[in-house]
């Protein structure tokens, strides 16, 4: 079970929009709309941004968004304020025994 | 308000047995959802470890299936990981989390540190 791919970084202004990648495959991401996405802030524990895809948890800034074409799935950070800056992660849902499988994780940073 | 809390010897010797326990309250683990297990070696990226359903399926990552073994004890609203013959690269913090198929870890213990070390 392959991890899904992620950029290892991405950064932006204040205010500026940005946009994760987290791409798999067919048995995964691309074959179900159960992705999520995670922010981890360091010494804390990954908080639920975004689940099936891009439905916001109940007290999510709106400016998070998700959306999917294929086998990748994308997390769009609108308006990037400082305190986005933090570790993202995608999951995703996959065929077989095994449930679930991570995103290799992406640092953002606000310049 | 759900909260999950995870228990456990911090060190562990290589080739022993890790176990940790979550306690989960506001929610009767009985009453639904997947329980599970992640964890996150030191400066790297969270590995989903495996799940119970409350019914008892469970469903593990294979690269660690012949070592783990998760359980719940219902009567005390907890669940157990086991992680067996552990080396240093099972070094790591360990989370206990809730999910559902579509909606995987939605309430996550804050973590507890294990080290494998002699």
């Amino acid at each position: 079970q392959s991890a899904l791919t992620q950029p290892a970084s991405v950064s932006g202004s204040p205010g500026q929009s940005i946009t994760i990648s987290c791409t798999g495959t067919s048995s995964d991401v691309g074959g179900y709309n159960y992705v999520s996405w995670y922010q981890q802030h360091p010494g804390k524990a990954p908080k639920l941004m975004i689940y099936e895809v891009s439905n916001r948890p109940s007290g999510v800034s709106n400016r998070f968004s998700g959306s999917k074409s294929g086998n990748t799935a994308s997390l769009t950070i609108s308006g990037l304020q400082a305190e986005d800056e933090a570790d993202f992660y995608c999951s995703s849902y996959t065929s077989g025994t095994t449930l679930y499988v991570f995103g290799t994780g992406t640092k953002v940073t606000v310049l | 308000q759900v909260q999950l809390q995870e228990s456990g010897p911090g060190l562990v010797k290589p080739s022993e047995t890790l176990s940790l326990t979550c306690d989960v309250s506001g929610y009767f683990i009985r009453s639904g959802y997947y329980w599970g297990w992640i964890r996150q070696p030191p400066g790297k990226g969270l590995e989903w470890i495996g799940s119970m359903y409350h019914s008892g399926s469970t469903y593990y990552n294979p690269s660690l299936k012949s070592r783990v073994t998760i359980s719940v004890d219902t009567s005390k609203n907890q669940f157990s990981l086991k992680l067996s013959s552990v080396t240093a690269a099972d070094t790591a913090v360990y989370y206990c989390a809730r999910g559902t198929v579509a909606i995987p870890f939605d309430y996550w213990g804050q973590g507890t540190l294990v080290t494998v070390s002699s």
